[in-house]
């Protein structure tokens, strides 16, 4: 069974940093991997997806790389802002053809300015 | 183009009564998915759907029925609910034909069931 790790659970830092999400998966056949952030109070928003085959992904201020053999991703903020400030979850997708996620239970991240 | 939507945004439910949130998306997706996610737990899949008329078990299915008669919409059904139903109930959708594989979610549901 697919289990899905991110540490740490909360993360505080100050406007400007840059900073390192981590996720860990225990089976590495997966299809793909998804960064979500979610807003207090709100659904999930998707902020990069990797497939299996590729390395990292790019967005912004936003860089998620997967290493599958090792069974780990991570996601790199640049510039930290205040409204970066949410939970971020990592989700693997087992393939299959239903596209299922199995999500770890998220870091919780504050920007103070 | 709404996206994912959900319905109700928030109920308050007594021991045993039943009632059936409603999730519906405008992108054309071929599947659907209920989560709910709890403190400490996570999100967790209830069931899901990959077409219009089927429907599947997810991680935690117990206690709760789904349909998905049209292709556009996916219900999800609590006959007699129960305390340990309070929750917070995500609906998404995903996959068309050529189109990004990521999952859209909707806004969420609140459930509390006393």
């Amino acid at each position: 069974k697919q289990e899905v790790t991110q540490i740490p659970a909360a993360l505080s830092v100050p406007e400007g940093e840059n900073l390192v999400l981590n996720c860990s998966f225990t089976d590495s056949a997966i299809y793909n991997l998804q960064w979500f952030r979610q807003d207090p109070g709100k659904g999930l928003t998707s902020l990069l997806l990797i497939q299996s085959s590729q390395r990292e992904q790019t967005s912004g201020r936003l860089n998620a790389s997967l290493d599958k053999s090792s069974g780990r991703s991570t996601l790199y903020i640049a510039a930290s802002q205040p409204g970066d400030s949410a939970t971020y979850l990592c989700a693997v997708n087992g393939g299959g053809g239903s596209e299922k996620l199995v999500f770890g239970k998220g870091t919780k991240l504050t920007v103070n300015p | 183009n709404a996206g994912v939507t959900q319905t109700p945004k928030f109920r308050v439910l007594k021991t045993g009564q039943s009632m059936t949130l409603l999730c519906a998306q405008d992108m054309n997706h071929e599947y659907m998915y209920w989560y709910r996610q709890d403190p400490g737990m996570g999100l967790r899949l209830i069931h899901y759907s990959v077409g219009e008329g089927t429907t599947a078990k997810g991680e935690v299915p117990d206690g709760y029925n789904v349909s998905r008669l049209k292709k556009q919409n996916f219900l999800l059904g609590l006959e007699s609910a129960a305390p340990s139903q309070t929750s917070v109930y995500f609906c998404a959708s995903s996959y068309q034909r050529g189109g990004p594989e990521t999952q859209y979610f909707g806004p969420g549901t609140r459930l509390l069931v006393l």
